[in-house]
């Protein structure tokens, strides 16, 4: 079945430490997207990338990075840098270049808690 | 900067019966696309339902439907013979149509509703 996988589905990290979040998708979309969710507010971009070996910062990038080496695969890497690393984060992607009537297919999520 | 506004946190509904989600934006753009998440207890998003500002026709998918007011700048979610299963949080969401160097035509989400479907 095609989709979008998202591992681990929980990650603990303490304070200091870079960790990386995978986001795989077989569902051969162009564009892929990283979004953060924190309780009581709605989902905000993190980072997007339209092609392989280009991507683009959204509102909150500030303490984040990506890379898109493959057209399948958008890891997210949470640094120390990241002041409020704490939250549920969404990879989504959708097919062909970014335009408004994308639909975007979202994974399951990860969620990750500083100690 | 558009905004997104779903003033209601949280809503209940009786199985079977009816129930009407708000969500009003602010844009000062012509042409855009308003989208209604599904968030279930598993956390992922699943699309329910799209509309086309340019489409005077308000959208339907089975027992959901929406009152689009483009004047009013209002998208309202109608969910009829509500099930458990409809039981989730519910994000409203805008994205632009026009084309702009470098723009993502990103999502902007409301802050959600979370609808409780009572047996």
């Amino acid at each position: 079945d095609g989709g979008i996988t998202q591992s681990p589905k929980y990650l603990f990290r303490k304070e200091g430490q870079n960790v990386t979040l995978s986001c795989e998708q077989n569902l051969n979309h162009d564009a892929m997207y990283w979004y953060r969710q924190d309780p009581g507010q709605g989902l905000r971009l993190i980072y997007y990338s339209q092609i392989v070996n280009d991507f683009q910062k959204g509102d909150i990038a500030e303490g984040y990075s990506v890379s898109r080496e493959k057209k399948e695969s958008f890891p997210l890497t949470v640094t120390s840098a990241q002041k409020n690393p704490t939250a549920f984060y969404l990879c989504a992607s959708s097919i062909g270049r970014i335009s408004g009537a994308n639909v975007l297919t979202f994974g399951a999520g990860s969620r990750l808690t500083v100690l | 900067a558009q905004t997104v506004t779903q003033s209601q946190p949280e809503m209940s509904v009786q199985e079977a019966e009816t129930v009407t989600l708000s969500c009003t934006y602010d844009t000062s753009e012509s042409d855009y696309y308003l989208f209604w998440y599904k968030q279930p207890p598993s956390r992922q998003m699943i699309l329910v339902i799209r509309q086309e500002a340019y489409k005077q026709q308000n959208a339907t998918e089975n027992r959901f439907s929406v009152n689009f007011q483009k004047a009013a700048k209002s998208f309202s979610l109608k969910i009829s013979d509500s099930q458990l299963g409809d039981a989730a949080m519910y994000f409203c969401a805008y994205r632009s149509a026009e084309k702009s160097s470098g723009s993502a035509r990103q999502l902007t989400f409301g802050s959600g509703t979370q609808l409780t479907v009572l047996p």
